[in-house]
């Protein structure tokens, strides 16, 4: 059974950056596909990326290019998020998720099966 | 991006009653349509991946159906463990998108 488990709440001052955490148990890292989701204060789901098997690499969503960067540290099965130039906008919960995939057809499909607990941050001055 | 546009928005069900959540993708997605279930504090749940595969460990109450632009999540018996906000999304391409989700309430 794969578990995740995230790093504590954030604040920070706009214009500051924050790392976001992720430890894994019950598989390894290289198994896995690793995304971050976030979720602002009454608002909906909004995927920022992860690594895509089928692109062979981290595909960030466009509204965070140059912002976030995503990576992973094998050794403590530990992946991380980064994200720089915070506003009061990128207040949110901030949830990573396993992603596997499956074949329909000739192409794949991924879902999200196993998330974080997920980590509050707050931007505010 | 592909749009997820779920409707509707809220709805009030009794115990038992049979209940459809519909979402629509702005173009087609074949069959790359998750949903999952959120209640209030929690992370999101996988009930259904690639339109109307049941998730392990999921209820039989819960199932997926369409493809194309068009799908629906059925409960076929609502349970008051049921109330949450449900959401759609694609996985057809990236940037991976959701539907702004369907609160559902027990009356």
């Amino acid at each position: 059974q794969v578990q995740l488990v995230q790093s504590g709440a954030e604040l920070r001052k706009p214009g500051a950056s924050v790392r976001v955490s992720c430890k894994v148990s019950g598989s390894t890292l290289s198994d896995l596909s690793m995304h971050w989701v976030r979720q602002a204060p009454g608002k909906g789901l909004e995927w920022m990326g992860g690594f895509v098997p089928e692109d062979a690499e981290t595909i960030y969503a466009q509204a965070f290019q140059g912002r976030v960067i995503m990576t992973e540290d094998t050794f403590t099965h530990t992946a991380y998020m980064d994200l720089s130039g915070l506003t009061s906008e990128d207040t949110a919960v901030y949830f990573c998720a396993t992603a596997p995939s499956g074949w329909y057809n000739v192409a794949r499909y991924y879902y999200f099966d196993y998330w974080g607990q997920g980590t509050l941050v707050t931007v505010s001055s | 991006d592909i749009q997820m546009t779920q409707s509707p928005l809220s709805l009030s069900a009794s115990m038992g009653d049979r209940v459809s959540l519909t979402c629509r993708a702005s173009q087609s997605i074949s069959v790359y349509l998750n949903w999952y279930q959120q209640k209030p504090g929690k992370a999101p749940k996988l009930l259904i991946y690639a339109a109307f595969s049941l998730q392990s460990g999921v209820p039989s109450r819960f199932s997926g159906s369409g493809s194309g632009t068009d799908f629906t999540l059925t409960i076929s018996s609502l349970q008051p463990e049921d109330s949450a906000t449900y959401y759609c999304q694609q996985s057809y391409s990236t940037p991976w998108t959701f539907g702004q989700g369907t609160k559902v309430e027990i009356k």
